[in-house]
This record gives C-alpha cells, sequence and structure tokens, in this order.
C-alpha cells in the first residue's frame, strides 16, 4: 500500500523560504507524476507544480516562487516556496498522479503551514 | 477564481440521488479529462472519479460521472450518511497551463 507523508516547518515568518518534503513508502517514486496541491483554511484546492522524473510543470501563478525536486534515492520529493506570505498559509498536500499526471490516486494527510509575524 | 464552477452546496435525504455539476470551457472541460474527488471533513482529498466516468477501485457504484462539451457531473445515488463531504471536479487547463480545481460542492445529507 503506497503511503505519502509531508514534513514541514508549521510557522514561518513572512520573506521567509518554505521548504516541504514528501516521503513514499510502500512503491518506488519512479514512474509517476508526484504532485504539490494546497488548501488555504476554509477555501478550495490549488495545484502547485508537479515532477516526473526530472521534467517539471508549474502553476504559472506560482512559478517565480516555487522549485520542486525528487531525490530517488530517498524515495522523497520536495517543494521550495520563497519570499512567503499570509496568502502562502495553507494545508500542503502531495500526491501521486498517474496516467497522465493529472489522476491523483494517493495523497498524504497533509501539512498545515502558518505564515506569521 | 477558479475556472471551473460549481453549486457551492447539495443536499439530499438518505436514499435519494443528488447531482454536482462543474462547468467548465473549451479549454479545460471540453478538451480534457475530468476527475472528481471528495474530501470528507479534516481529511486530505480522495479520487472518487477517473477519466470523466471511470471509478477507481473501490469506489461504490452509487458513483457515477458524466461529460457533455464543456460541462462535467458527478451523480450520487442511494445517499448515506458518510457521503456527507466536499466535492471537487478538476481538469487540465490548455490555456492557463494549469491543473484547475473547481469550487467546491458541500454534499449535506438531511
Amino acid at each position: 500500500q503506497v503511503q505519502l507523508q509531508e514534513s514541514g516547518p508549521g510557522l514561518m515568518k513572512p520573506s521567509e523560504t518554505l521548504s516541504l518534503t514528501c516521503t513514499v513508502s510502500g512503491g518506488s517514486i519512479a514512474n509517476y507524476y508526484w504532485t504539490w496541491i494546497r488548501q488555504p483554511p476554509g477555501k478550495g484546492l490549488e495545484w502547485i507544480a508537479n515532477i516526473y522524473y526530472s521534467a517539471t510543470r508549474y502553476n504559472p501563478s506560482l512559478k517565480s516562487r516555487v522549485t520542486i525536486s525528487v531525490d530517488p534515492s530517498k524515495n522523497q520529493f520536495s517543494l521550495k516556496v520563497r519570499s512567503v506570505t499570509a496568502a502562502d498559509t495553507a494545508v500542503y498536500y502531495c500526491a501521486r498522479g498517474t496516467g497522465n499526471g493529472y489522476e491523483l490516486d494517493y495523497w498524504g494527510q497533509g501539512t498545515l503551514v502558518t505564515v506569521s509575524s | 477564481q477558479s475556472v471551473l464552477t460549481q453549486p457551492p452546496s447539495a443536499s439530499g435525504t438518505p436514499g435519494q440521488r443528488v447531482t454536482i455539476s462543474c462547468s467548465g470551457s473549451s479549454s479545460n472541460i471540453g478538451s480534457n479529462y475530468v476527475y472528481w474527488y471528495q474530501q470528507l471533513p479534516g481529511t486530505a482529498p480522495k479520487l472518487l472519479m477517473s477519466r470523466n466516468n471511470q471509478r477507481p477501485s473501490g469506489v461504490p457504484d452509487r458513483f457515477s460521472g458524466s461529460k457533455s462539451g464543456t460541462s462535467a457531473s458527478l451523480a450520487i445515488s442511494g445517499l448515506r450518511s458518510d457521503d456527507e463531504a466536499d466535492y471537487y471536479c478538476a481538469a487540465w487547463d490548455d490555456s492557463l497551463s494549469t491543473y484547475v480545481f473547481g469550487t467546491g460542492t458541500k454534499v449535506t445529507v438531511l
């Protein structure tokens, strides 16, 4: 059974760089699209980015501030968000994409990141 | 603002059929697959419907999906109390070059 687990800082200050890691267990990280999605408190879902081997795709609205990467040796993938503001406060989910990459069939439980001074 | 529009809420009594609509455009629903996700309170979303109308393994056949033109819909028949959740449609958008989620619909079982 594939499982995904996010890890992150919890609380951050404005202008800092957010670093999140998703650890994949129960399956290989190869051959899938690894994805980050976020959900501000009480709001809807926003797709951030995905990575397939070394090929990346980003939400244009966030592209200038985010970087997604993968470490196959650790079965992990990561997300960095630069210059965070309160608008980046959200639950961040990692997920596995299959098929064309947009069939998100396994999700992590999510990690809440709060940006506050 | 999402480019996929859903009604904010839908409701029904146990056993009833509820339908949720998802309205988009030619650049998303009109030219790409639609996916549906169910988010139970306090949990991560779960894939409920794939490629317009394909149920992943384990999803009951009470759930069905359809697509016509630039709109899609999710139907829940035999409504149960544990169907109370937020439901989101999603699709790739060729114009925006991003995966977009719908605005979400909260289903309440009366």
